[in-house]
């Protein structure tokens, strides 16, 4: 089975400071994304990456950034941790397809920003 | 814009009932839809449809795709206590892009 783990369930942080997530894949799926989770919102697109070192921003890239620099890698960087940052963080991978490989999603990690 | 559409936002019904969940879609570019339940933590995946009228089953979950309708549904038969989640629906328009309804929340009531 795929395993996709995220190294934080929850984390509290202050606004300001500099919040890494981690995500990291087993199964050595090309593709790997990140989505935060808003109730009434759905999930919303942060950033995905096809390959190590290549990221492609997504529907809400800003105030995010990302570093693949190994394939089974993919962080999300809050740069400077603000209120409207508190949110449910997805990692997901998948193999590369025309449509035809699903997400396989990590555990989650709920960050609070006060 | 694209959008998906689920209802109802939430449900809550007796362990033993039949349920069906919807999800409609306006997406360019339609690929798949897909279909995940999301207790406590990682949304898992259900079932992926990619052509009309052809019936998905797993147990007491099954789904179907309309094209025609633009729409979706996900039954669950003789509910159980354990079927109780948050269904998700998403359209995959490239290989990278799904658009995302906002889900819905299912209790199962014993």
């Amino acid at each position: 089975d795929v395993k996709v783990t995220q190294s934080s369930r929850y984390l509290v942080k202050r606004t300001g400071e500099k919040v890494f997530l981690e995500c990291v894949q087993d199964m050595d799926h090309e593709n790997m994304f990140w989505y935060r989770q808003d109730p009434g919102l759905g999930l919303r697109l942060i950033y995905f990456s096809y390959d190590v070192k290549m990221k492609e921003k997504g529907d809400i890239p800003e105030g995010y950034s990302v570093s693949r620099e190994k394939k089974e890698r993919f962080s999300l960087i809050l740069e400077s941790a603000s209120t409207n940052q508190t949110s449910m963080y997805l990692c997901a991978s998948s193999l590369p397809s025309t449509g035809t490989s699903p997400l396989h999603f990590g555990n989650g990690t709920r960050l609070t920003v006060t | 814009e694209d959008k998906v559409v689920q209802s109802p936002l939430s449900l809550v019904v007796h362990e033993g009932d039949t349920v069906t969940l919807n999800c409609s879609y306006e997406v360019t570019n339609f690929r798949s839809l897909l279909w995940y339940k999301q207790e406590k933590k990682a949304p898992t995946f259900l079932f992926m449809l990619t052509s009309s009228g052809i019936e998905k089953k797993s147990g007491r979950l099954s789904s179907i795709l309309d094209k025609k309708e633009l729409s979706s549904i996900l039954n669950i038969t003789a509910t159980q206590t354990g079927d109780s989640a948050i269904y998700l629906c998403a359209v995959r328009k490239s290989n990278y892009q799904l658009i995302w309804g906002a889900g819905t929340k299912l209790i199962i009531k014993p």
